[in-house]
């Protein structure tokens, strides 16, 4: 069964960093590009960074360029999202997510849980 | 960057047909991809490419298309499909959502 489990949200101030953890499990990691994807409270879908299977290619939306940074760990079957200089409106549940076709970043198939990031001070 | 324009919300009766548009130039060159998302929960994936659907998602979700305007359709809507619906297009090296529809079934 695909899992993907994140982690690493909570309380932080403006400014502030944290770094979000997406634990994969029950497919083969290294084999599927991802995505970090957030929703602001009471708010819609908002896409954020894609990285390939083996992080040749990666981009990012607008609005976290230059403060976010993607990365993956294929040997730990684990996804990353650094933030930082954060915003008041960085507050969202962040998801990661599968892309369902290999190389083709979208649709997403798989979508974990969610962690809340609430940025205040 | 480009935009998707769903209707904000819509309502349809238990047992009728549901159509939730999604519009945006990109659509005249691009598939859309239809997620459905309920209070509290992840994001589903329901249509992609356009018309096909994932595995276990029951038959009366389609998906089709004309021109710039992706339509997402749920024939004899029940009250679980009572959720916010989510267009998705990719466009190199973008990818994007629309706004949303909150999709009541009373």
């Amino acid at each position: 069964e695909v899992q993907l489990v994140e982690s690493g949200g909570g309380l932080v101030q403006p400014r502030g960093s944290l770094r979000l953890s997406c634990a994969a499990s029950g497919f083969t990691f290294s084999s599927y590009g991802m995505n970090w994807v957030r929703q602001a409270p009471g708010k819609g879908l908002e896409w954020i960074s894609y990285i390939s299977s083996w992080s040749s290619t990666i981009y990012y939306a607008d609005s976290v360029k230059g403060r976010f940074t993607i990365s993956r760990d294929n040997a730990k079957n684990s996804l990353y999202l650094q933030v930082n200089s954060l915003r008041d409106d960085d507050t969202a549940v962040y998801y990661c997510a599968r892309e369902l076709i290999s190389g083709g970043v979208v649709p997403f198939d798989y979508w974990g849980q969610g962690t809340l990031v609430t940025v205040s001070s | 960057s480009y935009e998707l324009t769903q209707p904000p919300s819509m309502s349809v009766s238990p047992g009728q047909t549901a159509s939730i548009t999604c519009s945006g130039d990109i659509l005249e060159y691009k598939h859309a991809s239809w997620y459905q998302q309920k209070p509290g929960r992840s994001p589903v994936l329901v249509i992609y490419q356009g018309t096909k659907r994932p595995s276990g998602i029951p038959e009366r979700f389609s998906g089709s298309n004309s021109g710039n305007t992706a339509t997402l359709t749920i024939s004899g809507a029940q009250a679980m499909d009572e959720a916010d619906y989510y267009c998705q297009a990719w466009d190199n090296p973008t990818v994007v959502f629309g706004g949303g529809t909150k999709l009541t079934v009373l």
